[in-house]
């Protein structure tokens, strides 16, 4: 039982450059997000997902694409990639809307 | 939305002390949970509390929901309590989506 999964751990891209953060989760969990960490914030909410099939937008969505089209697995997609995106990126799952949540070890992204 | 306030931003303590972490929130919700942000970054679930008092071994957390704060106890710190500890909680109406405090920078001085 791995619980959260994303890959890679460190990514460093061109401005302009596109690319898609994994996240998997072995846990049968039905939600599903995306968060960003900027340096002395807490997170904030990209995208969400309650189940395969069903995505929507969080706080911070522009730039960032997603699908949900298995349980286990919630791709985050940067189009085009910016400076301002250059954040550490975290994924979570859990079970309910109300239960706990878990996260993943984070990807952190530069954009140069 | 909802609004979580973490006091105090910073901490310094010396090894041993003891501490208390406060989070308030701006209205009803379902889910409250805290966080320990390690140095390297990593996320630790330290405690799932919408409601009640948990223990776990020198940490302990009691959220009182009809006044709309938790509160985050620290014993006999240890400087690998270091790090930020976040609140984090889910509206009543925001199924799955946890809204962060800002955090609290905590420092464990030997």
């Amino acid at each position: 039982n791995a619980g959260v999964t994303q890959t890679p751990k460190f990514q460093v891209l061109k401005t302009g450059q596109s690319m898609t953060l994994q996240c998997a989760q072995d846990m049968n969990h039905e939600y599903m997000s995306w968060y960003r960490q900027d340096p002395g914030m807490g997170l904030r909410l990209i995208h969400y997902s309650v189940g395969a099939g069903i995505t929507d937008q969080g706080e911070v969505p522009n730039g960032y694409n997603v699908s949900r089209s298995t349980t286990e697995d919630f791709p985050l997609r940067l189009l085009s990639a910016a400076p301002s995106q250059t954040s550490v990126y975290f994924c979570a799952s859990l079970k309910q809307g109300v239960a706990e949540a878990f996260f993943g070890q984070g990807t952190r992204l530069t954009v140069v | 939305g909802i609004q979580v306030e973490q006091s105090p931003p910073d901490l310094i303590l010396q090894e041993g002390a003891n501490s208390t972490l406060r989070c308030n929130f701006s209205d009803s919700v379902n889910n409250l949970q805290w966080f320990h942000q390690n140095p390297w970054g990593q996320l630790i679930n330290l405690f799932y509390i919408p409601s009640g008092t948990k223990q776990n071994g020198r940490l302990s957390a009691t959220t009182v929901a009809t006044e709309r704060y938790s509160l985050l106890y620290i014993s006999s710190s240890q400087t690998t309590d270091s790090g930020v500890y976040f609140c984090a909680v889910v509206g009543a109406d925001s199924w799955g989506k946890l809204q962060f405090g800002a955090g609290t920078q905590v420092v464990v001085t030997p």
